[in-house]
Parts: C-alpha cells; sequence; structure tokens
C-alpha cells in the first residue's frame, strides 16, 4: 500500500506571496491532518478533515486554510506569507482516529 | 495541564551501547501513547504505540517502550543501538478515537551515534 505523498516537497516563496501545499492519503484512509514543525514551536497541529469537513482547527491566523476533496486528498493553503511562515509542513492521515501515518513534508522557505 | 514531557534534548551514545529515551506525560484521561522516529528532512514514522494491556510493548527496528502509570513515563528503549538510529524521537500522547487535535507532542530528543 502506498504511504501518503505530500507534493511538492520544496517550496521558496517570497513574503506576501501565497502557496498550497497538497496531500494524498493512504488508500482508504479518510482522516488527513496537517501539522507544522519548526525548530522553536515544534510540532503545532494545524486543521483535521474528514470527509470533507474540517473537524478541527488549531490555534493559527486565518491565513492558513485547508480543505479535503471527496477523494480525501487535502490541499492547504498559505496567503499572505511572512517569514514566521518558513516551516517543515506534515500531513498525517488515518484510518482510526490517533493511529496516524506521515508523508514526508513539504519545506517551505518563505524569503 | 495536558503535557508531555522528554527532558532530554539532545543524546549521544555510541554504537552498539543501551539506549533509554524518557518521556513523560500527564494526561486527564486514559492515554494512549506513542513513539515516533524523524530523520532529517522527512515525515514521523511510527516506531510503536500503547493503548492497553502489556505494558511493554515492542515496535519496529528493534525498539520496545515500557508504560509505567505510576511514574507517568513510557519510556524507550533499544538494548544495541545502530548508527541508522540517529534521528530525533518524539513521544506523543492522546485519547483513543478522538480527534487528531488532541494528540500532543513532545518536543523531541535528538539522537547522535558515536562511531
Amino acid at each position: 500500500k502506498a504511504g501518503v505523498t505530500q507534493t511538492p516537497r520544496y517550496l521558496i516563496k517570497t513574503r506576501g506571496q501565497q502557496v498550497t501545499l497538497s496531500c494524498s492519503p493512504i488508500s482508504g484512509h479518510r482522516s488527513v491532518s496537517w501539522y507544522q514543525q519548526t525548530p522553536g514551536q515544534g510540532l503545532q497541529f494545524l486543521f483535521e478533515y474528514f470527509s470533507e469537513t474540517q473537524r478541527n482547527k488549531g490555534n493559527f491566523p486565518g491565513r492558513f486554510s485547508g480543505r479535503q476533496f471527496s477523494n480525501s486528498r487535502s490541499e492547504m493553503n498559505v496567503s499572505t506569507l511572512e517569514l514566521g511562515d518558513s516551516a517543515l509542513y506534515l500531513c498525517a492521515s488515518s484510518s482510526q482516529a490517533n493511529e496516524q501515518f506521515f508523508g514526508p513534508g513539504t519545506r517551505l522557505t518563505v524569503l | 495541564a495536558q503535557s508531555v514531557t522528554q527532558p532530554d534534548i539532545h543524546i549521544t551514545v555510541s554504537e552498539g551501547a543501551s539506549l533509554e529515551l524518557r518521556c513523560n506525560y500527564s494526561y486527564g484521561a486514559t492515554p494512549y501513547l506513542f513513539w515516533y522516529v524523524q530523520s532529517p528532512g522527512q515525515g514521523l514514522q511510527l516506531l510503536l504505540k500503547y493503548f492497553s494491556g502489556d505494558t511493554l510493548v515492542q515496535g519496529i527496528k528493534g525498539f520496545e517502550a515500557e508504560f509505567k502509570r505510576s511514574q507517568s513515563s513510557f519510556n524507550l528503549r533499544k538494548p544495541s543501538v545502530h548508527w541508522s538510529d540517529a534521528a530525533e524521537y518524539f513521544c506523543a500522547v492522546g485519547a483513543a478515537y478522538s480527534s487528531a487535535s488532541k494528540i500532543i507532542f513532545g518536543s523531541g530528543t535528538r539522537l547522535s551515534i558515536r562511531p
């Protein structure tokens, strides 16, 4: 069974731009979660989707948004990028709550 | 407050030596405990998990962890480390069948291996 895939793996953007990251979960998994990982803050929960509905959202500004499609693939969008948005963005999928399988992440650098 | 503490930020051990990474948690409900490993630039890989039953849990790559309720600990162990074990290790706690938003991750322990 193929694992969680994330595209792109690396991104370089400038301040003020927007970015869209994509995540394809493991086949059959309906839950997708997103995390931001930085050296200073560690792993922080962004949001969770289940069957195209956002189930929970972490403590991030409205510039961070996401969605999930009928095939469970998910995208997250960050608008008006700031330097502090530079991070590794991780996606995880699960078939039952809490047993999460992580993708390799997208490394976003904001210049 | 719910929390996970990994008191060791960085540990260096010699190849072939034994390893123990510490994890202490504070959680109101019955905890569901995890250890993940992250190689540089990669995502997190689940090493093992514990919810109930035998308090000594076997995982992948020769790792094991022991749940001690009285000490609120879930320490990760390996009898003999290999250079490929160099990575960052995260302990996490959550509640079974609840949202991913309820999972709390520790700040991680970076493991270096001395040749």
